[in-house]
């Protein structure tokens, strides 16, 4: 089974500031990883899909790059609203595996 | 817009069992594989298991496998997932999630509201 380990775990940072977060696979997975926000509770939103395409209605402050085993996700000038936890996911495969998940918070 | 809705958590002694549903509108459920997805408290995302458009393919994770099944009624637009052998550690909020192809491979463009499951004796 492919693992997904995101760095850091948690994270601090004002707004406007660039953030950036890690996806890491434990095997090469091409570019079938994904993105999803989870605001304090509330349900997982899909953010970015086949590691670099935008979901419909994401703010294009959200970005994704990556192929194989290395992924990232960046927002460019943060808001308050996108205070949340960020989990990557491979797919393509089963069993399925998120990450840890990031918990980004404000400074 | 699409539309997912759990049922049927609750709190249930270790040991015994409960059957979750998930009701689909607002898509043809019978043309997309489906998943279950579970977070317990404070914690991650945990995935569960899947189930194709036709159910000819499932998978499980291996925390759950041989003690979950999951499947579904097309008929009805609804998804199921049967627990059996319920333990502390299966206690989470359930979530069912539409996948984006018919079989398995795809990622999840929708997630229900999900519904809270507690074992506890």
């Amino acid at each position: 089974d492919t693992q997904m380990t995101q760095s850091p775990s948690s994270l601090s940072a004002s707004v406007g500031d660039r953030v950036t977060f890690t996806c890491r696979a434990s095997q090469g997975i091409s570019n079938y990883l994904a993105w999803y926000q989870q605001k304090p509770g509330k349900v997982p939103n899909l953010l970015i899909y086949d590691a670099s395409t935008l979901q419909s209605g994401v703010p294009s402050r959200f970005s994704g790059s990556g192929s194989g085993t290395d992924f990232t996700l960046t927002i460019s000038s943060l808001q308050p609203e996108d205070v949340a936890t960020y989990y990557c996911q491979n797919y393509n495969v089963a069993p399925r595996t998120f990450g840890q998940g990031t918990k980004l918070e404000i400074k | 817009q699409v539309q997912l809705a759990e049922s049927g958590g609750g709190v249930v002694q270790p040991g015994r069992s409960l059957r979750l549903s998930c009701t689909a509108s607002k898509f043809t459920f019978s043309t997309y594989g489906m998943h279950w997805v579970r977070q317990a408290p404070g914690k991650g995302l945990e995935w569960v298991a899947v189930i194709s458009f036709d159910a000819s393919n499932t998978y499980y994770a291996d925390s759950v496998k041989g003690r979950f099944t999951i499947s579904r009624d097309n008929s009805k637009n609804t998804l199921y997932l049967q627990m059996n052998s319920l333990r502390d550690e299966d206690t989470a909020v359930y979530y069912c999630a539409k996948d984006t192809t018919s079989r398995w491979y795809g990622y999840f463009d929708y997630w229900g509201q999900g519904t809270l499951v507690t074992v506890s004796s």
